[in-house]
């Protein structure tokens, strides 16, 4: 199942620069997309979302901004910071039940 | 603030036997799922539930799986004969109405041995 895909395992970024995540969909029924942020042995923390009718939304230093011609979407983080060091999981939602198709994460290292 | 929690945070069984992952939703939420990350793979989606009822399932969600809100506040999964290949990090999320954010819980280990 490749609906979802992150094509970059890892990313490594400089503290106070811009961190860019990128995200590639197949599906064109998805309806919405989320990211999430996630250490190990937790669960996915909520951070940003954006309605497949918009291509831009914003909150504090996140934004996601969704092409749907492209079927990609990106998550922006300006400025990084140390403790955004995690793991970034784009999701999809989509059916009746809204279930969730998650990429195979990228881990986002933050270095000061 | 509100979260989802589920216990217990780790689980060992010995294959064949029964188990019972529990969790409590953000109480004014009104759609509940059970996703499971197997070590080194994608979190994957087992089982939707609203109105007191399955809404979706994925091809995982057997025989062997059930789910079930017994009062207003628990929702939990059922594995009635464990496998070996059931040991993953299942974890729980709720979401107020869809399509929206989904917020999960911490998860419960499942170890099968």
């Amino acid at each position: 199942d490749q609906q979802v895909k992150q094509n970059s395992p890892s990313l490594s970024v400089q503290e106070g620069r811009i961190s860019i995540l990128n995200c590639d969909y197949t599906n064109s029924m998805f309806d919405y997309f989320l990211w999430y942020k996630k250490y190990p042995a937790e669960g996915p923390t909520f951070l940003i979302s954006i309605s497949s009718i918009k291509d831009k939304n914003e909150d504090g230093r996140f934004t996601v901004f969704l092409n749907k011609s492209a079927k990609h979407l990106s998550l922006h983080i300006v400025p990084s910071q140390p403790g955004d060091s995690a793991v970034y999981f784009c999701a999809a939602s989509v059916g009746y039940g809204n279930k969730l198709v998650f990429g195979a994460g990228t881990i986002l290292r933050v270095k000061s | 603030e509100p979260e989802v929690t589920q216990t217990p945070s780790h689980q060992v069984t010995q294959m064949g036997q029964e188990v019972i992952l529990r969790c409590v939703p953000i109480s004014n939420h009104l759609y509940f799922y059970w996703y499971r990350q197997i070590l080194g793979q994608k979190v994957e989606f087992l089982v939707s539930f609203y109105n007191n009822e399955i809404s979706e399932k994925s091809e995982i969600f057997d025989d062997q799986f059930s789910v079930e809100r017994p009062d207003g506040s628990n929702f939990t999964l059922k594995i009635r004969s464990t496998k070996l290949e059931d040991s993953a990090m299942y974890f729980c999320a709720s979401m107020v109405e869809g399509p929206y954010e989904q917020y999960f819980g911490p998860g419960t280990r499942l170890t099968v041995t």
